[in-house]
């Protein structure tokens, strides 16, 4: 069965500070997709990045990184000195079948200023 | 490039009436997806299209709901006689079919509330 698991309900940090949200997964399939998405107040579910499970490479984007390790089933996430702008919430997410995703319950980030 | 939209944004009723959604996907997608979200969780799956074919349906999608998409373009979800249970947000999503998948992209959500 599939799951992600994102153990930190809830972050807060100090605009310009660095922070990091887990993730954990599992999965029997060998190939499948990871995601992370933002969730402002606004409601609307932002796309941030998508990895498929045959690139092991860590991806930069701006201010956010992330890092994936299939020894560990981890693909976190590190935003690089925080701006207000930033607080969310923010899902980890898994797709075995290029269809359905399964989201984690996500991590609510408050950037203080 | 407009994205995903969804109408109404906010729907208020009252336990046992009906009530349809209705979601717009980005124009080229062929793939349509609803979701739900409840308060303090991550969205969960409902059912999926790909063109006006409905593909696969969730187990939370009890005999009271229904979605359609008649002609491969938008799509509508039907919640017959709701229940407070059925408060929450409801996601639409669209993607391309292609191999190796693509992404999803989401709409702004309608969200229900049942009194």
């Amino acid at each position: 069965a599939q799951k992600v698991t994102q153990a930190q309900t809830e972050i807060s940090v100090v605009e310009k500070e660095d922070v990091t949200l887990d993730c954990v997964y599992e999965t029997r399939d060998t190939t499948y997709y990871l995601f992370w998405y933002k969730q402002p107040p606004s409601g609307e579910l932002v796309f941030l990045i998508r990895r498929n499970s045959f690139d092991e490479q860590n991806e930069i984007s701006g201010r956010y990184s992330w890092n994936f390790q299939k020894s560990t089933s981890s693909f976190n996430f590190t935003i690089t000195a925080s701006q207000v702008v930033d607080s969310a919430v923010y899902f980890c997410a898994l797709s075995e079948t290029e269809d359905k995703i399964i989201f984690g319950k996500g991590t609510r980030l408050h950037i203080l200023p | 490039d407009t994205g995903v939209s969804q109408d109404p944004r906010h729907k208020i009723t009252k336990r046992g009436q009906n009530v349809t959604f209705r979601c717009d996907p980005i124009s080229e997608h062929n793939r349509l997806y609803w979701y739900r979200q409840t308060l303090g969780q991550g969205p969960e799956f409902l059912t999926y299209f790909q063109n006006e074919a409905q593909l696969e349906k969730s187990r939370l999608l009890s005999d009271r709901f229904s979605a359609e998409r008649p002609k491969g373009s938008f799509s509508t979800l039907e919640i017959q006689r709701t229940e407070q249970g059925d408060s929450a947000m409801y996601l639409c999503a669209s993607s391309l079919d292609r191999v190796g998948g693509e992404t999803q992209y989401f709409g702004p959500g309608t969200r229900l509330l049942v009194l």
